[in-house]
């Protein structure tokens, strides 16, 4: 079964700082995606961003940044300019595929982020 | 666009009862999928609808099932409640099959008591 680990509990950033979040993952698999959720305190999760694993390139969207490292099974989101905003649960991802098909969605235990002013 | 629609938000229900909980998608959206979180387990995969077919079913038992209705409208059930059921349900929805790219509700929030 695929596992996903977050090993950061809680972390914080001062506002305008970077910030990266850990998240590594357990598969035999070779294709696969990999997500970054958020879940501000109103419970919405929202997709932060996402990373096809056939794909070499890291993922971007604005601030957000991913470092992709298959052979390792990590997959670390990174944070620039942290603003207030920012502050929630983020939770890392996976979804394995199979002929015809895709897999469950596994989650990590989510890693809790406060931005200091 | 309406976004992803749970109802209801909040819940309460004594124990031994039974439940369903509704999420209609985003207009379009053809793939519903539902999870259950609670501060113990997580978040947890529960069921994925697509075209009204069951594509997926996480780790729960028989007492919760689900369907998916002609116009993508997704119900779950939860029949013989148990303390250990409240959590928030959440739903997602999805253009296409594979929900690579989801979009959530709010959430209910059941209470068990």
């Amino acid at each position: 079964a695929q596992t996903v680990t977050q090993s950061q509990p809680e972390m914080s950033v001062q506002e305008a700082e970077t910030v990266t979040l850990s998240c590594t993952y357990d598969t035999s698999e070779s294709d696969y995606y990999l997500f970054w959720y958020k879940q501000p305190p109103s419970r919405q999760m929202i997709l932060v961003i996402r990373q096809e694993a056939y794909k070499q390139q890291n993922a971007t969207e604005n601030r957000f940044s991913v470092n992709f490292q298959k052979a390792a099974k990590s997959f670390s989101l990174k944070i620039s300019d942290s603003q207030l905003g920012d502050a929630a649960m983020y939770f890392c991802a996976y979804r394995g595929t199979f002929s015809g098909g895709y897999q469950k969605v596994t989650f990590g235990t989510g890693t809790k982020l406060q931005v200091i002013p | 666009k309406a976004g992803v629609t749970q109802t209801p938000r909040y819940l309460i229900k004594t124990r031994g009862q039974q439940v369903t909980l509704s999420c209609s998608p985003i207009s379009g959206h053809r793939s519903v999928s539902w999870y259950q979180q609670t501060p113990g387990q997580g978040l947890q995969f529960l069921f994925e609808y697509f075209s009204e077919t069951q594509r997926n079913k996480g780790n729960f038992p028989g007492r919760f099932s689900g369907r998916q209705f002609s116009n993508s409208r997704s119900e779950m059930n939860v029949s013989t409640l148990e303390l250990g059921d409240s959590a928030l349900y959440l739903c997602a929805s999805s253009p296409y099959e594979g929900n690579t790219e989801a979009f959530f509700g709010q959430g209910t929030r059941l209470t068990v008591v």
